[in-house]
């Protein structure tokens, strides 16, 4: 599996971007990059994910290096909310066709948004 | 459209009990994985299953074992219990689209071994 390097934790001040970096200098060519985060004592949540081209949804945005061995999440106006810790993930395949595949787990990045 | 559901929430066994926990993938999801998330880690990969078959393991001893249903639904039981088992286990269900395979985690059960 690919590694991914994350800052333990990251301050940002409410209504301000927050942008979480992450190294994925192993990554390999099919490998996609996936955010979760895991508010309080909840199940992780799905927030965006991306191969090489930047993404954007209603939650966040992806930027992801031409390279792919770097990428950042952006969540443009913070909310108190958004306080979580925040994942960076490189799926894995399991079998091709069956629809599935592992996430690996770090430790994250634990993101304060502070009023 | 129904989320992932895990049953029961909270539950306290003691040490070489056996525990199953159960999860309710989302609608139209046919892929279930389990995660076993200790105090202060990420949550760490069990197994996954699709199709009522396992497809794919974590590193876990045998004693981690599932099942899962032909409504998608899954288990997993521990037998044995040991206090390192005490953890958050998290349920999430995926399925099959053109991209992403994207997976949707559950509340967690909070399991305490004493």
């Amino acid at each position: 599996d690919a590694k991914t390097t994350q800052p333990p934790s990251m301050d940002c001040a409410e209504g301000r971007a927050a942008n979480l970096p992450c190294n994925h200098s192993t990554i390999s060519g099919n490998e996609y990059v996936y955010w979760y985060r895991q508010i309080h004592s909840q199940g992780p949540q799905y927030i965006i994910h991306g191969l090489k081209n930047n993404e954007t949804n209603e939650m966040a945005s992806l930027i992801i290096t031409e390279d792919r061995k770097s990428s950042t999440l952006i969540l443009p106006h913070a909310t108190l909310r958004d306080t979580a810790v925040y994942y960076c993930i490189v799926r894995v395949f399991y079998h091709s066709g069956a629809g599935s595949y592992q996430l690996t787990f770090g430790k994250g990045t634990k993101l304060s948004v502070i009023p | 459209e129904t989320g992932v559901t895990q049953s029961p929430t909270h539950l306290i066994k003691t040490r070489g009990q056996q525990v199953t926990l159960r999860c309710s993938s989302q609608s139209g999801h046919n892929t279930v994985s389990w995660y076993q998330q200790a105090l202060g880690q990420g949550p760490q990969f069990i197994f996954q299953y699709y199709r009522e078959e396992e497809n794919g393991r974590g590193n876990f001893p045998p004693r981690f074992s599932g099942l899962q249903f032909p409504n998608y639904s899954s288990e997993l039981n521990v037998n044995a219990l040991e206090l390192d088992d005490s953890a958050l286990y998290l349920c999430a269900s995926s399925g099959t689209s053109g991209r992403g395979y994207e997976q949707y985690f559950g509340p967690g059960t909070r399991l305490t071994v004493t």
